[in-house]
């Protein structure tokens, strides 16, 4: 089955720089890979996603990166900001037919030092 | 408002007893999914139905039982099989079939057991 790994387990940052999370993946044929932002006590919420198709999808502060041939992709943040403080989840998934799981990387707490 | 909502938020149990945890949707789906998540590990695929009275097991649902006779409804059982049981339980919900379609997660239910 598919296996996900993500580094780092955790990342300080300083307000107003970037953040990079990184994750490869080993099943080629996966083709879906969203990212999810996870708050204390609640449950993720998809931030970005990407498609196999596209290299890099971009929306406001928040990028996602994705290398085919290397498999692997990464969450860029920019210009963070306290409220970006969270655990954060790569995610991917092959896309057949009648399969629709998740397989999960073990998340990146991010910390945003004001 | 449209969501997913799971019961209750904290839920003790002694050991040895089964319990259920609710999880409802409302968006329509025909998707459901539960995760284990344990702290400094991503979510893990418990078990996952993609239509009424149909449900496959995940990565690891030895201990685990479900239920899928209503479209918005997808309880758990987590019973005295399950070795270790003390966990946050997330519940999820998505459009099936192929394509990339993103999982909506529920608030959680964090189980103890003592």
């Amino acid at each position: 089955g598919e296996n996900v790994e993500q580094h780092p387990s955790t990342l300080s940052v300083q307000e107003g720089d970037s953040a990079v999370i990184k994750c490869t993946y080993s099943d080629s044929a996966s083709n879906y890979f969203p990212w999810y932002k996870q708050e204390l006590g609640k449950g993720p919420q998809l931030i970005i996603d990407i498609r196999s198709n596209v290299g890099e999808k971009k929306d406001q502060r928040i990028a996602v990166t994705l290398n085919k041939t290397a498999k692997h992709f990464s969450l860029h943040i920019t210009e963070t900001q306290p409220e970006d403080s969270a655990v954060y989840f790569c995610a991917a998934r092959l896309s057949n037919f009648g399969n629709e799981k998740l397989t999960f990387g073990t998340g990146t707490r991010l910390t945003i030092i004001p | 408002d449209g969501g997913i909502t799971q019961s209750p938020k904290y839920l003790f149990r002694k050991e040895g007893q089964n319990v259920t945890l609710s999880c409802e949707q409302n968006l329509n789906h025909d998707a459901m999914y539960w995760y284990r998540q344990d702290p400094g590990q991503g979510l893990r695929l418990i078990y996952y139905s993609q239509i009424v009275n149909d449900f496959q097991k995940g990565d690891i649902a030895e201990g685990y039982s479900v239920s899928r006779e209503k479209k918005e409804s997808f309880p758990l059982t987590v019973t005295s099989a399950q070795k270790n049981p003390t966990a946050f339980y997330l519940c999820a919900s998505s459009v099936a079939g192929t394509g990339a379609h993103e999982q909506f997660f529920g608030p959680g239910t964090r189980l103890t057991v003592l």
